[in-house]
């Protein structure tokens, strides 16, 4: 089974810091890259696609590293509400997602 | 609203018993899947349909049963559920093409 891999967390941050998630990916031929949030209980909703050049949407930036099958999701000026948890997912042929188990962040005040 | 919905979103049941949990989409989209999500081990794929009378295995197909007779529903139905089936259950929709994928609110299923 193809696999995709990262740290669980918790991630504990106070609001206004700026947290990296890391993410590794092992098949070479994986076609999509996103990162989706979940929150507690509730269906996961995709937070942004990841490409080679690297993409950015207001305060998150995502990035893709092919040669070393990582991909990165930056959130710069933490807010209460990016308490979630954040899944890196990827697509290989066909229209399956590989979810990672997911990276739990905590802003606290 | 765009949306996927599935019935019901709680369900307490025993072994044995038969069930079905429904999901059905208002946004014409041809690909359809079932998911499961249990604590440690993230979202699994039961089973996907690319298109009505178009279906096929995902990662964790035992136990389970799907039909796509009509483009919008997707059922998934346990035929005999164990206790191994109680779990978050997540429908989700695309369309073909596209890369995003709609998810329902979940069905929090526990099977005694």
């Amino acid at each position: 089974r193809k696999e995709v891999e990262q740290d669980p967390g918790p991630f504990n941050v106070p609001e206004g810091a700026t947290v990296a998630f890391n993410c590794t990916y092992s098949n070479s031929a994986s076609q999509s890259f996103f990162w989706y949030r979940q929150d507690c209980r509730k269906e996961p909703k995709l937070l942004m696609s990841v490409y080679s050049s690297g993409n950015e949407d207001g305060r998150f930036t995502a990035q893709l590293n092919r040669a070393s099958q990582y991909i990165s999701l930056l959130i710069r000026d933490s807010k209460l509400s990016d308490s979630a948890t954040y899944l890196c997912v990827v697509r290989d042929s066909g229209y399956a997602l590989n979810f990672g188990k997911g990276t739990s962040l905590l802003v606290t005040p | 609203e765009a949306q996927v919905t599935q019935n019901p979103r709680y369900l307490i049941t025993v072994t044995g018993k038969k069930l079905t949990v429904t999901c059905s989409q208002n946004m014409n989209h041809e690909y359809m899947s079932w998911y499961r999500q249990d604590p440690g081990l993230g979202l699994r794929q039961i089973y996907y349909s690319m298109n009505v009378e178009v279906t096929d295995k995902g990662d964790v197909p035992e136990g389970y049963k799907v039909s796509r007779k009509e483009k919008r529903n997707f059922p998934l139905i346990l035929e005999s559920p164990s206790p191994n089936q109680t779990s978050l259950y997540f429908c989700a929709s695309t369309p073909v093409g596209e890369d995003e994928q709609f998810f329902g609110p979940g069905t929090r299923l526990t099977v005694l």
